[in-house]
Formats: structure tokens, C-alpha cells, sequence
């Protein structure tokens, strides 16, 4: 059965570093979508992506972050300049219909 | 702005026990979905729900449109079911999911 996968699973990267989390949503889906978990929190959504451009975005996604992408397959979560508070689990999803396919997480640890 | 309301938070309960996860959202959805997430934190969808019944093995999720209550059922349940059950709701025209709480189940030899 086809699945999302990202890469890596964690990621740990001092505060001000960039971190580049990819995924790889289910071939013939068109939607796509980052979310993340704060630890003990609930999930929060971060950006939607349609036909190559951002469709929604909530007000967490600031200049900070940037979503690409770049080829036929992958698509990535960028964020500049790393916080402590960007510490998370990192949630890729995608969708043909209604819906919605999660990846494994990636979990990001900022020291 | 959707909210979402799970209840309860956390609930432990002996195996073999009936279970019972309540979801209430705000405003109206075009779908529901509930998902499960095991403590490695991966997410699997369970149902996709706007209107009636599903069933899937010993899982059976109802939702009422009008309540905007969804429940998620567990008959026979086993210590393996033992996860983090989330409601999620897609609002009518958007994106996004907005996302529960979480309900903490522990099910107990």
C-alpha cells in the first residue's frame, strides 16, 4: 500500500541553524500539507500546498518557514533560523480526495 | 475558528472492555476523521466520517451532522489498542484539519 515517508526521522540542530525536513507524499496526490506537534500538545497545521503554490497557511508559518517543491516527488519544510520553540514533531500529509495521508513524523530538536 | 473538544482526556479500562471516545466540534464540517497515534508519535487515519457509520474491524466511528458529535467505538478491546485516539475536523471550503486534544486510552491486561 503506498505511503508518505519523510526524511529524517530526527534532527537535531542548534538554535539559528536551517533545517530542511522532506517528505514524499503518495504519487497521484495533489494536496499536501505540513502540520506540527509540540510535545504534550495538540497537532497544529501549519501550511497546505496545491499546484505548486501555498493554498492556506496558518498564522504559526511566518517568514521563517518556506515549503517547496522541488522536483516530481519530494516536498519540503524549510525553516531559516531555527528557535528552541521550533522543537516539534514534524508532520507531512497529502490527499487525492478527502482524505489525508500522514507520514511518520520527523521530530526536531533545537538546542 | 473550529473547536474541538475530545472527551475524556485519558481513559483506562480494562481488556476486553467497550469503548467509547467522544468528539463535539463548533461549526460545520465537511468531514471528520479520526486518527490514532502510537507513543514512536506516527499518525494512521482510522475513519473518514460526514455523515452516518463506519465500521472497520473493532472499530466503529458514528457522526451526527446536526449534534456536530462524533464517537469512536472500540468493542473487545486489547492492550495493543492502546494509543493516543485524535478527532480531527476539515470546516466547509477549507484546507486544513483542526485537531482535538487527544484521548489517552490504556488498556490493561
Amino acid at each position: 500500500e503506498p505511503e508518505v515517508t519523510q526524511t529524517p526521522s530526527h534532527q537535531v540542530t542548534q538554535m539559528g541553524q536551517e533545517v530542511i525536513l522532506r517528505c514524499v507524499p503518495i504519487s497521484n496526490h495533489l494536496y499536501f500539507y505540513w502540520y506540527r506537534q509540540i510535545l504534550g500538545q495538540k497537532v497544529e497545521f501549519l501550511v497546505s500546498f496545491y499546484n505548486n503554490e501555498i493554498s492556506e497557511k496558518s498564522e504559526i508559518f511566518d517568514d521563517q518557514f518556506s515549503v517547496e517543491r522541488p522536483d516530481g516527488s519530494n516536498f519540503t519544510l524549510k525553516i531559516r533560523s531555527t528557535k528552541l520553540e521550533d522543537s516539534a514533531m514534524y508532520f507531512c500529509a497529502s490527499r487525492e480526495q478527502l482524505e489525508q495521508y500522514f507520514g511518520p513524523g520527523t521530530r526536531l530538536t533545537v538546542t | 475558528k473550529n473547536e474541538v473538544e475530545q472527551s475524556p482526556q485519558n481513559l483506562t479500562a480494562q481488556e476486553g472492555e467497550f469503548i467509547t471516545i467522544n468528539c463535539s466540534y463548533s461549526v460545520g464540517i465537511s468531514a471528520l476523521h479520526w486518527l490514532q497515534q502510537h507513543p514512536g508519535g506516527g499518525i494512521v487515519s482510522l475513519f473518514m466520517l460526514s455523515s452516518g457509520k463506519k465500521k472497520h474491524g473493532r472499530l466503529i466511528a458514528t457522526i451526527n451532522i446536526q449534534e456536530k458529535h462524533s464517537s469512536l467505538h472500540i468493542t473487545a478491546s486489547h492492550p495493543r489498542d492502546s494509543a493516543v485516539y485524535i478527532c480531527a475536523v476539515r470546516n466547509q471550503g477549507a484546507q486544513k484539519l483542526v485537531f482535538g486534544q487527544g484521548t489517552r486510552l490504556t488498556i490493561n491486561p
